[in-house]
């Protein structure tokens, strides 16, 4: 079983900041690497799927980059709101394999107003 | 919304009874996985299918059983429920490789089980 790792494990912060988490991850036989918001309550929601080494994605005011060589992933949230209020989970996903991710526990992001 | 409903969403059983928990897509997807959530574990692939009859075991499949006969429906019994199977139960679907983003999982609504 691959080990997924995301850290911090809960993030307090104001309206207004910027913050960022890191998701490690086995860079051997490397597939995918995704990127999950999961709201109290409700059901995860793919944010980023990112397979190639370097790759950056943005959607709004959140964006994710991708080092495949040295097995980690970063989550940028730029001014924070307290709608970004969420578990934000990574999974990876490797080749050669059994077809399914492996999760990380999840950093539990709170904006607070 | 991905096409996804589980049933039921809520239920509460005593020990030692078994439960059937289903989940149903209408997107024909060929992946189907059963997940369960707890604090501090996130989520945990119990069994998962990728085809019809086709499943495999995940991390924490032990005292579970799932049956994929179509597509659409994917299955998971408890056959003795125990008080360590409380939980949330999220079953996911996803695409074949190939398509545009590999592997994204939808997930369904979730389905509070609790065994007294």
């Amino acid at each position: 079983i691959l080990n997924v790792e995301q850290s911090p494990q809960s993030l307090h912060v104001q309206e207004g900041d910027s913050t960022n988490f890191t998701c490690s991850f086995p860079s051997s036989n490397f597939y995918a690497l995704h990127w999950y918001r999961w709201e109290t309550a409700k059901s995860p929601e793919a944010l980023f799927v990112m397979t190639l080494n370097g790759d950056e994605k943005k959607k709004g005011r959140i964006s994710a980059t991708l080092n495949t060589k040295e097995g980690y992933s970063y989550l940028y949230i730029k001014g924070s709101q307290p709608e970004d209020s969420a578990t934000y989970l990574c999974a990876s996903f490797t080749q050669g394999g059994s077809e399914k991710l492996v999760f990380g526990k999840g950093t539990k992001l709170t904006v607070n107003p | 919304d991905a096409g996804i409903t589980q049933s039921p969403r809520h239920k509460v059983t005593e020990t030692g009874t078994p439960v059937t928990l289903r989940c149903h897509q209408t997107e024909n997807h060929r992946y189907m996985y059963w997940y369960r959530q707890d604090p501090g574990h996130g989520l945990r692939l119990i069994h998962y299918s990728y085809g019809v009859k086709d499943t495999d075991k995940g991390e924490v499949s032990d005292g579970y059983s799932v049956s994929r006969s179509k597509t659409e429906d994917f299955l998971l019994t408890l056959e003795s429920a125990t008080s360590s199977q409380t939980s949330v139960y999220f079953c996911a679907i996803s695409e074949y490789p190939g398509q545009v983003v590999p592997y994204e999982q939808y997930f369904g609504p979730g389905t509070r089980l609790t065994v007294t």
